[in-house]
């Protein structure tokens, strides 16, 4: 079946726009992930969804990001006033609720702010 | 504050020969550990996992040996190939902590021919 897929899979802005990345899960996966790849770095945990709902907003760096879900399934990740450190690999994952440890990831999004 | 340390950095190997990438934690709550490989352009997938109650966890040439009482796990990969050549995430979860997994810093792995 279909794996998760993100959308668009580049994104370049100016400093000062927002911008909104989507992530479609795989069907049935309840559990849903936003993570933040830096160049050459590590994943970092923004927020996780379990259907409609995050539990777990924790990792969000400000209150410029936000992220909602609908119908248990799309997920958009918005960043308001995009600054220049934004710029990074934006990560969706899903998971079936019992087997949170086993997530699938999309391909990502490549946010680059001018 | 880095709950998992990855190491090395990177690492270049021959084809033919042994991987070995090393992982240490300080949660004591983690209670399962999975491995990750991301090949450039391409998010990271699941490679091999293993909860503290086994010591080793074999899958082809995939090897993770875990070690609860020095909190630290590894994963070998066993004859190498040029195929291998990726950036491997040691990662770790915690049910008490929420939902999310918690990452190594990666390490880029280069198999010579």
């Amino acid at each position: 079946g279909a794996g998760v897929s993100q959308s668009p899979s580049n994104k370049v802005t100016e400093k000062g726009k927002d911008v909104e990345l989507r992530c479609d899960p795989i069907s049935g996966h309840t559990a849903l992930y936003w993570y933040r790849q830096s160049l050459g770095q590590g994943l970092e945990f923004l927020i996780y969804f379990q259907g409609n709902s995050a539990p777990d907003k924790s990792g969000l760096p400000s209150d410029r990001f936000s992220a909602e879900r609908t119908g248990g399934s799309v997920s958009t990740l918005t960043i308001q006033r995009t600054q220049q450190e934004d710029s990074a690999v934006y990560l969706c994952a899903s998971s079936l609720v019992e087997r949170v440890g086993e997530q699938f990831f999309g391909p990502g999004t490549r946010l680059t702010v001018l | 504050q880095q709950q998992v340390k990855q190491s090395p950095q990177s690492l270049i190997v021959q084809k033919g020969g042994i991987s070995i990438i090393n992982c240490a934690y300080e949660n004591t709550a983690f209670d399962y550990f999975p491995w990750y490989q991301q090949f450039p352009g391409k998010g990271p997938a699941l490679l091999i996992a293993i909860r503290p109650d086994v010591s080793e966890k074999k899958e082809g040439r995939f090897t993770i040996s875990f070690n609860k009482s020095a909190k630290q796990f590894s994963l070998h990969i066993m004859d190498s190939q040029p195929g291998d050549s990726a950036t491997y995430f040691c990662a770790a979860r915690s049910v008490a902590a929420g939902n999310k997994l918690t990452f190594g810093g990666g390490t880029r792995v280069l198999v010579k021919p």
